[in-house]
């Protein structure tokens, strides 16, 4: 069973810089057709995509955020990471990391969800 | 960007009534979209994928429709258990995004 777990600081001063891993266990960050993705929730609104990598591919990212936005894998350790630079206030959230599975045939995608998430980690900015 | 726009932000139900929730997007996202329950203090768990698709485990209550712009959520017998927040998102374009979210209460 593949779980993720999110790991961090939970307090972060303004214009520092936001890190956390996602520790993936019972899959491989380089194995299948996964993009590995980072998705915050600011107190009482919805779901942010903040961006997306698969294995050794450029990154997508949030383009709201994507001066300030960077992931990337650690493949011995078999982690993800996101970091957020020049943060205000308003990155203060629950910070989500995700698997979203994804395949190809015969060069037609298919897209099947966010289907594992962690817990979720509070990042309060202050 | 794709903008998800969905509706209504609230939908009181009665235990047992139908829920329907509905999730537009600006442009065709063809089949590319998803719907997530959230409870309070808890992610995101995946309900529907392509369009219509229940993940693994999903009651048979849950079901989704629709391509291209339009797409539907329905609960057709609400369970207790199922009062929570409902997103959508699209996965046909980069960047992601998510419906502002439907929260479904207790009538």
């Amino acid at each position: 069973q593949v779980q993720l777990q999110e790991s961090g600081p939970g307090l972060v001063k303004p214009s520092g810089t936001l890190s956390l891993t996602c520790t993936v266990s019972g899959d491989s960050v380089t194995s299948g057709t996964y993009y590995w993705s980072w998705v915050r929730q600011p107190p009482g609104k919805g779901l942010e995509w903040l961006g997306s990598i698969y294995y050794s591919v450029t990154p997508n990212y949030n383009p709201s955020l994507k001066s300030r936005v960077t992931i990337s894998i650690d493949t011995p350790k078999n982690q993800f990471s996101l970091k957020l630079s020049s943060v205000t206030a308003a990155d203060t959230a629950v910070y989500y990391c995700a698997r979203e599975r994804w395949s190809t045939v015969m060069n037609y995608y298919y897209y099947y969800g966010m289907d594992v998430w962690g817990q979720g980690t509070t990042v309060t900015v202050s | 960007e794709i903008v998800m726009t969905q509706s209504p932000a609230t939908l009181s139900v009665s235990p047992g009534e139908r829920a329907t929730l509905s999730c537009r997007a600006s442009q065709s996202v063809s089949s590319n979209l998803a719907w997530y329950q959230q409870k309070p203090g808890q992610a995101p768990s995946l309900l529907i994928y392509r369009a219509s698709i229940r993940a693994t485990g999903i009651p048979a209550r849950f079901s989704g429709s629709g391509s291209g712009t339009e797409f539907t959520l329905t609960i057709s017998s609400l369970q207790s258990e199922d009062f929570a927040f409902y997103y959508c998102q699209q996965f046909n374009n980069w960047p992601r995004t998510f419906g502002q979210g439907t929260k479904v209460e207790i009538k």
